[in-house]
């Protein structure tokens, strides 16, 4: 059973389209994340909701809008999508201790965009 | 500005042999995480290590941290080709977890 699950693992799309990545937790966990990994592997948070409340949103351009329907999901919503959004894009889950406990992270989404 | 930085940036060992990779970090933390990716895959959770530990222990991994120094090391021993990866340390300093560069390991059977 898979704890943290996205989807698409794989996004093509054009410039100037709206799309949307899934992703599910089963762990039971409050928190979850999404994270962004460049080219050079970087890892960058970019929005984190506890019990479906909105706890860290960083310096990312508004086209972003994350949507927790409830604890077990976090969808990312991109409008007009730009060629710097490709990426691979990471959701992550964790136990009540935000910080402190364990992130579990799903297998990504690479999204290209041409 | 970005909380932890790695080094080396790449590591390339032969099996059998031991890989030890440092992080460093700017400001204070509750914690310090390593984690690891495997090539197209999501981040595994290795190992935490808290800012009262000085050194843990999990199997083949040893962790240290020196909050003095603001670093820490994880030393994978007796180094297996399935141990090639990517290894990010990971600080949580009360508000978010914030990740290195990440070091890639190769593992030369």
């Amino acid at each position: 059973d898979t704890a943290v699950s996205q989807t698409p693992k794989y996004l093509v799309t054009q410039m100037g389209n709206d799309k949307s990545i899934k992703c599910e937790q089963n762990l039971g966990h409050d928190t979850m994340y999404w994270y962004k990994q460049d080219s050079k592997k970087f890892l960058k948070i970019m929005f984190s909701y506890n019990n479906k409340e909105l706890i860290i949103n960083e310096t990312v351009p508004n086209r972003f809008s994350p949507k927790s329907p409830d604890k077990a999901h976090l969808n990312l919503h991109i409008n007009s999508l730009e060629l710097g959004d490709s990426a691979v894009y990471f959701c992550a889950s964790s136990g009540p201790n935000a910080w402190t406990d364990t992130q579990y992270f799903g297998p990504g989404t690479r999204l290209t965009v041409l | 500005s970005q909380q932890g930085e790695e080094d080396p940036q790449a590591l390339s060992i032969q099996e059998g042999e031991n890989a030890t990779m440092n992080c460093s970090y700017k400001t204070s933390i509750n914690n310090l995480q390593w984690y690891r990716q495997n090539s197209g895959r999501g981040l595994v959770h290795l190992i935490l290590i808290r800012s009262n530990e000085r050194e843990k222990h999990s199997g083949r991994l040893r962790v240290t941290l020196d909050t003095s120094k603001k670093s820490s090391s994880l030393l994978i021993t007796a180094s297996r080709a399935a141990d090639t990866a990517s290894y990010f340390c990971a600080t949580d300093s009360g508000s978010r977890l914030t990740f290195g560069e990440g070091t890639q390991l190769t593992v030369n059977p």
